[in-house]
């Protein structure tokens, strides 16, 4: 099976940056994505990375090292709102997708 | 909103009981998913539908039957469950399951069951 792995829970202060790291074992690849879950909300696409490298979408940041089996998601300048879960998503060889148990991160003021 | 509608949003039933999910979907997508989402654990994909055909039944068991009429709307049908089937159900749609597509997938805000 596939393996996704990234931290449970990370907490930071309001205007700082946090990034939540993932590293995975997959079958091939074909593109990874970010999605944030609010609590009781439906996920929501935030990123999506194929090629190595950095994509810049405002406040958050995603980067890819397929050589690594590695992403993380960077968020700065954190707001109370981005409290959340994050879900990294990666599509094997096949197009399936595979979840990580998602990353509660927890804004402070 | 998700252009992803699913209900109900809560769930109670006994073992004994059979109800549905219904989910639909405004997007003009032709794939739908369902998805099972526990406390700590990865969404776990249940069935995949692409253009009314289901295309994928990831070892679910029986007593969970999905139904797809038409690409905008997906059922899951529950019958007999146990309580360790308690989860949030998710649906989602995309526009398709083929490498032609980047497979972002558009989420409803799922369906709270829980079984006593």
């Amino acid at each position: 099976g596939q393996n996704i792995d990234q931290p449970t829970e990370m907490t930071a202060t309001e205007g700082a940056i946090v990034q939540i790291n993932c590293t995975y074992q997959t079958s091939g690849f074909n593109g990874l994505f970010w999605y944030q879950q609010h609590a009781g909300e439906a996920p929501t696409f935030l990123s999506y990375n194929v090629l190595d490298g950095l994509e810049e979408k405002g406040r958050f940041s995603s980067f890819l090292s397929r050589s690594k089996g590695y992403s993380y998601l960077l968020l700065k300048e954190l707001q109370m709102k981005d409290s959340a879960s994050y879900l990294c998503a990666v599509r094997d060889e096949d197009y399936k997708l595979s979840f990580g148990a998602g990353t509660t991160v927890t804004v402070r003021a | 909103e998700t252009g992803v509608t699913q209900t109900p949003r809560h769930l109670v039933m006994g073992m004994t009981n059979k109800k549905s999910l219904k989910c639909e979907q405004h997007l003009g997508h032709n794939a739908m998913y369902w998805y099972k989402q526990s406390a700590k654990k990865p969404l776990e994909l249940m069935f995949v539908y692409n253009f009314k055909e289901q295309t994928e039944n990831n070892s679910v068991p029986s007593r969970f039957s999905p139904e797809c009429p038409n690409s905008s709307h997906l059922f899951l049908h529950l019958h007999t469950l146990q309580p360790e089937d308690s989860a949030l159900y998710l649906c989602a749609s995309s526009q398709g399951t083929s490498e032609i597509y980047t497979g972002e997938l558009f989420f409803g805000e799922g369906s709270r069951l829980t079984v006593l």
